[in-house]
């Protein structure tokens, strides 16, 4: 159970185009997803916090213009990263967790964004 | 503030041997804490988690981990590593309110020789 998938799994880019990831609970309802973002060998950074029907919450230093969330659904969360540049390439992951269980966060698998 | 160390960034382990991986947390009241592990390219797999109770917790893979309030440490345990245990492994813990985030470690990256 509580299994999450990210689509796709690796993307490149051009530079200035947008990229939508897409972040999926498949066998719970996921009040609540979030957005990672983690640089070769080092920790998970969160980006920012995203309800169900509301707007998402970003962490300080996370420009919400570029990285566009949206969460219209209990299991479809996306990340838009909007304009994107080679300093943007980078692994994203996602994660959500059960209502009424707020306490555990399952990982998706990340995906591997590069852009030229 | 709460925050979480990993000590360790590296560590080096033959096949069979015992392992431990050690985490100290900073927060004032009773936290959750976590262990995960990722493979490369992977996203993050939950090994074990302590909200309370048992200070002995066990976890998949046989991973154990035991939470010791006077140390503010939640060490991950394994007593014989296999080849595939060689990865990275995350110690995290929430941070309470709001939507309760979790805050990572720096991570422990395992390496197993044959």
């Amino acid at each position: 159970g509580a299994v999450v998938s990210q689509h796709p799994s690796r993307v490149i880019c051009k530079s200035g185009t947008s990229v939508k990831i897409e972040c999926r609970s498949l066998d719970f309802q996921a009040t609540t997803m979030f957005w990672y973002r983690q640089f070769p060998k080092q920790s998970l950074m969160l980006m920012a916090t995203s309800n169900e029907g509301s707007k998402a919450t970003y962490e300080q230093g996370v420009e919400k213009d570029k990285f566009l969330i949206n969460h219209a659904s209990l299991t479809l969360s996306t990340l838009t990263v909007t304009s994107a540049h080679p300093e943007d390439s980078s692994f994203y992951i996602c994660s959500g967790t059960e209502t009424g269980a707020t306490d555990t966060q399952y990982f998706g698998p990340g995906t591997r964004l590069t852009v030229l | 503030a709460q925050s979480v160390t990993q000590p360790d960034i590296h560590i080096t382990v033959s096949e069979g041997a015992s392992l431990e991986l050690r985490c100290n947390y900073s927060y004032g009241a009773t936290p959750y804490l976590f262990w995960y592990v990722q493979s490369p390219g992977q996203g993050l797999q939950l090994l074990l988690k302590y909200f309370s109770g048992d200070t002995l917790v066990q976890g998949i893979k046989g991973f154990e981990a035991e939470f010791k309030r006077s140390q503010s440490s939640f060490n991950l345990r394994k007593p014989s590593v296999h080849w595939s245990d060689a990865a990275e492994y995350f110690c995290a813990v929430v941070r309470r309110g709001g939507y309760n985030k979790l805050i990572f470690g720096a991570g422990t990256r395992l390496a197993v020789h044959p």
